[in-house]
């Protein structure tokens, strides 16, 4: 079994600052990771993920995430938010079967012009 | 690029009326999946099918079922909608290699207002 935990239900950071939404996670296999972002009124959109090659994972729109077994931990980082980034975040762990995918609560970000 | 329509995104039904909610993939994709979103309980599995005419229940199947009877298909039917079925519903869809790390496409969402 498997489950996620994301830390923070909501974050507000300004526009131009760093943005940090944590992540953690428990799984009985060696786990892929996802983090997804959903804007209002839309679907969910991957902005990357992580299947046990490297530990530093580059997704799109600046976004990137750090696999850290030690402290079972996935947190997605952006360097500088944009207003665009204002969204819901969910972060995804996968089993051992594809289809036993578990989601995290989700984390509303807003973005301060 | 990947796609995957749901071809109603907003309905009003009244209760006790059969509901259908039709999503198409067009990646060749084996899996498929049915998800629910609520605010404060996040996303919930319905129903999964990992082929043609196959089916899995999910984690709250009550009150659904789906139809696969092409791959690229996949219908969630709500036999006698209730106003707890109200929700925002998802397809979502997967290559089915069996194994974990397949990214899992999603649908822009079907909005239901049962009445």
């Amino acid at each position: 079994a498997q489950s996620v935990t994301q830390l923070d239900s909501h974050v507000s950071v300004s526009e131009g600052t760093p943005v940090l939404l944590r992540c953690n996670y428990s799984s009985s296999y060696s786990p892929s990771l996802f983090w997804y972002v959903q804007h209002p009124n839309k679907g969910l959109q991957l902005l990357l993920k992580y299947t046990s090659a490297a530990t530093l994972v580059k997704g799109i729109n600046g976004f990137e995430a750090e696999f850290k077994k030690s402290e079972t931990s996935f947190h997605l980082t952006k360097p500088s938010a944009h207003m665009s980034d204002a969204a819901e975040y969910f972060c995804v762990v996968s089993g051992a079967y594809d289809y036993k995918l578990s989601f995290g609560a989700g984390t509303t970000v807003t973005v301060r012009a | 690029d990947v796609k995957v329509t749901q071809s109603s995104r907003y309905l009003v039904k009244r209760t006790g009326e059969k509901v259908f909610l039709e999503c198409v993939q067009d990646m060749d994709h084996e899996n498929m999946f049915w998800y629910r979103q609520d605010p404060g309980l996040g996303l919930r599995l319905i129903y999964f099918s990992y082929d043609v005419k196959m089916k899995e229940k999910g984690d709250i199947p009550e009150g659904y079922s789906v139809s696969r009877e092409k791959k690229e298909r996949f219908s969630l039917i709500l036999e006698s909608a209730s106003t707890n079925q109200t929700s925002m519903y998802l397809c979502a869809s997967s290559l089915g290699t069996g194994g974990p790390g397949n990214t899992i496409y999603f649908g822009e969402g079907s909005w239901l207002t049962v009445v």
